[in-house]
């Protein structure tokens, strides 16, 4: 069955440093997202995406956050200058090409520690 | 805007108990519904959904019923085993919108004592 995969399953990094995660969404879907979960909290909505273009984003993704699809398969969040409270677990998810509110795949998260 | 509420947690029932957890939305358009399941040190899996008013979402033994007319979509299961301990989200995505975010509830913490 075809899964949404995530790289690195955990990432550390020192406080000011940028780092790239990674997803390799499901082959033929068409839309892409990245939520985040601080722990203990609820989900949060970052960025969509769809054609080579950000759809949505919240107001969490500030200037310090890019997405880019760089080839055909992966799907990569980056964090430029990284703050303590981006500590988080960071979830990737596609969805196909059908209606809007279909159902989206989520991978397993990249927990992101920030030191 | 969209918003789903569910109950609080945590829910400790005893194997074999009879499990609800309580959870209404907020939504401008004609959301789609769903329960997702977080197991311990895991991702976020699609437990069932539901898209249009009256519709049932099932699986593994859960059940929800997307009731427009008290916006709510109640997780009920008649007999939870340990292996059901996580934490549950209610969630919804506005189907009329293209930009089709999740937007989660809190969570709700499952134990299940043998």
């Amino acid at each position: 069955e075809p899964e949404v995969t995530q790289t690195p399953s955990h990432q550390v990094t020192q406080m000011g440093q940028e780092v790239i995660l990674r997803c390799v969404p499901i082959s033929n879907h068409l839309y892409f997202y990245w939520y985040r979960q601080i722990l203990g909290q609820k989900v949060e909505f970052l960025v969509s995406f769809y054609n080579n273009e950000i759809s949505e984003k919240s107001e969490i993704f500030d200037d310090q956050f890019s997405v880019e699809r760089p080839d055909g398969s992966n799907f990569t969040l980056k964090i430029r200058s990284t703050k303590l409270e981006d500590s988080a677990m960071y979830f990737c998810a596609s969805r196909d090409h059908g209606l809007a509110g279909g159902e989206q795949f989520f991978g397993p998260g990249t927990r992101l520690t920030v030191l | 805007g969209n918003s789903v509420t569910q109950m609080e947690g945590p829910v400790t029932l005893s194997e074999e108990a009879f499990l609800t957890i309580n959870c209404t939305y907020t939504a401008t358009g004609y959301p789609s519904l769903f329960w997702y399941v977080q197991y311990p040190g895991e991702g976020l899996q699609l437990l069932l959904k539901a898209t249009k008013a009256d519709d049932k979402g099932s699986n593994k033994g859960f059940e929800a019923t997307y009731r427009k007319e008290t916006t709510s979509f109640h997780l009920e299961k008649g007999s939870v085993q340990v292996s059901d301990s996580a934490v549950y989200f209610c969630a919804l995505s506005d189907r009329g919108n293209r930009d089709d975010k999740i937007i989660f509830g809190k969570g709700t913490r499952l134990h299940i004592l043998p």
